[in-house]
Parts: C-alpha cells; sequence; structure tokens
C-alpha cells in the first residue's frame, strides 16, 4: 500500500539554526499539505500545493519558513532561524484530487525540538 | 469561518464499555466533516467521513458517527471499546469547494481492562 513519506522522523535542533523537513507523497497526488501540531493540539495547516504552485499558505510564518515543491512531486519545508515555539510535530498530507470532500493520506511526521 | 469544538480533550472508558466521543462544527453552509485517529508518534488516519447522503457513516474498526445538523454535532461511536482504540480522535470540518481542513483540539481515548 503506497504511503506518505517523511524525513527525518525526530531532529533537535539549537535556537536559530536552520532546518529543513523532506516529504515524499503518495504517486501521482497532486495536491499537498504542510501542517503543524503543537502537543495536545489539532494539526494546523501551514500551506497547500496543488502540483508546483501554492494555493494556500496564509497560516505560514513567512519571515522564517519557506516551502516548496519544484517538479510538483515531493516538498521541502524549511525554518531559519529557528525559534523555541517551533517545537511541534510537522506532518505531511497528500490528496489524488483537490476537492475538500477526498481523503487526506498523511505521513508519519517529523518531530521537532528546538533547544 | 467554520471551526470545530470536541468535548472532553480525554475520555477514559472500560474495555468492552461504549465508546461516545463528541464532535460539534460552526458552519455557515452545510459542510463535510471527517473523524482521524493518531496512534503515538504516527500521522493521522482517516476513520470515517460524511460528505452527503446517508446521515449515519460507518468507518473502519468499528466505529460509526452520525451527522445531526439541527444539532451541529458529529459524534463518535463504538459499541464496545477494545484496547487497540486507545489513540487521540480528531474530528475535521471542511467545506464545499473549499480544501483546508479545520481541525479540533483531539480527544485521548483511554481504554481501562
Amino acid at each position: 500500500e503506497a504511503e506518505v513519506a517523511q524525513s527525518p522522523r525526530y531532529k533537535i535542533t539549537e535556537k536559530s539554526q536552520a532546518v529543513a523537513f523532506w516529504c515524499d507523497p503518495i504517486s501521482g497526488h497532486a495536491t499537498l499539505y504542510w501542517y503543524r501540531q503543537i502537543l495536545g493540539q489539532g494539526p494546523e495547516l501551514l500551506v497547500q500545493f496543488q502540483d508546483e504552485s501554492v494555493v494556500d499558505d496564509s497560516q505560514l510564518p513567512k519571515d522564517r519558513f519557506s516551502a516548496e515543491r519544484l517538479k510538483g512531486v515531493d516538498s521541502t519545508l524549511k525554518i531559519q532561524p529557528a525559534e523555541l515555539g517551533d517545537s511541534a510535530m510537522y506532518l505531511c498530507a497528500s490528496s489524488p484530487h483537490k476537492t475538500a470532500s477526498v481523503e487526506q493520506y498523511f505521513g508519519p511526521g517529523t518531530r521537532l525540538t528546538v533547544t | 469561518a467554520q471551526s470545530v469544538t470536541q468535548l472532553g480533550s480525554h475520555v477514559s472508558v472500560s474495555e468492552g464499555a461504549l465508546v461516545l466521543l463528541r464532535c460539534n462544527y460552526s458552519s455557515s453552509v452545510p459542510p463535510y466533516l471527517f473523524w482521524y485517529v493518531q496512534y503515538p508518534n504516527q500521522g493521522l488516519q482517516l476513520l470515517l467521513k460524511y460528505t452527503t447522503g446517508a446521515t449515519l457513516v460507518k468507518g473502519i474498526n468499528g466505529f460509526e458517527a452520525e451527522f445531526k445538523k439541527s444539532e451541529t454535532s458529529f459524534h463518535l461511536t463504538k459499541p464496545s471499546a477494545h484496547m487497540s482504540d486507545a489513540a487521540e480522535y480528531f474530528c475535521a470540518v471542511s467545506l464545499q469547494g473549499a480544501q483546508k481542513l479545520v481541525f479540533g483540539q483531539g480527544t485521548r481515548l483511554t481504554i481501562n481492562p
């Protein structure tokens, strides 16, 4: 069964350092999402791609976060510089269609700890 | 804007007992509604969803949920809890024509032997 892949699974970094996360969606899925999940809360959408284009990045802190999906396949989320408040689980999800009724498939996530 | 409220951040039931996890939504138009489950250190897995049609929706692992428009609710139930049901459960809403999922805060389900 096809799955969304994410790496690394765990990342510890110091405050002010740069960090990057990678996501490989299920093959053929045009829509890709990055979510941030703070401990004890539900996931919050950071950015949504349709193929290589950003559809929604209204909740992405653009002064320090960036995301790209250059060839419309895999994606990278970067934080520079990292802050203590960025400690969270970063989830990637993909979907075969851009309609709201279609299931999103989630990867295992990257747990980031900023010290 | 749409929102989701999950009543009870932590629910504890005995093995074999009824599971009831509550979800209320706020939306100006009929939404799509979802329940996801998250096991420790894993991503989210879809349990069930309501889009249109029958308001009682059956999902995986014996779970079901009923969409009640008059109560703006989408509560999740399972007749008999199993130890393997222990996890975090998230209710989510999206609007027809929009792609964004808005999640509730989550309910941690504990099963007592």
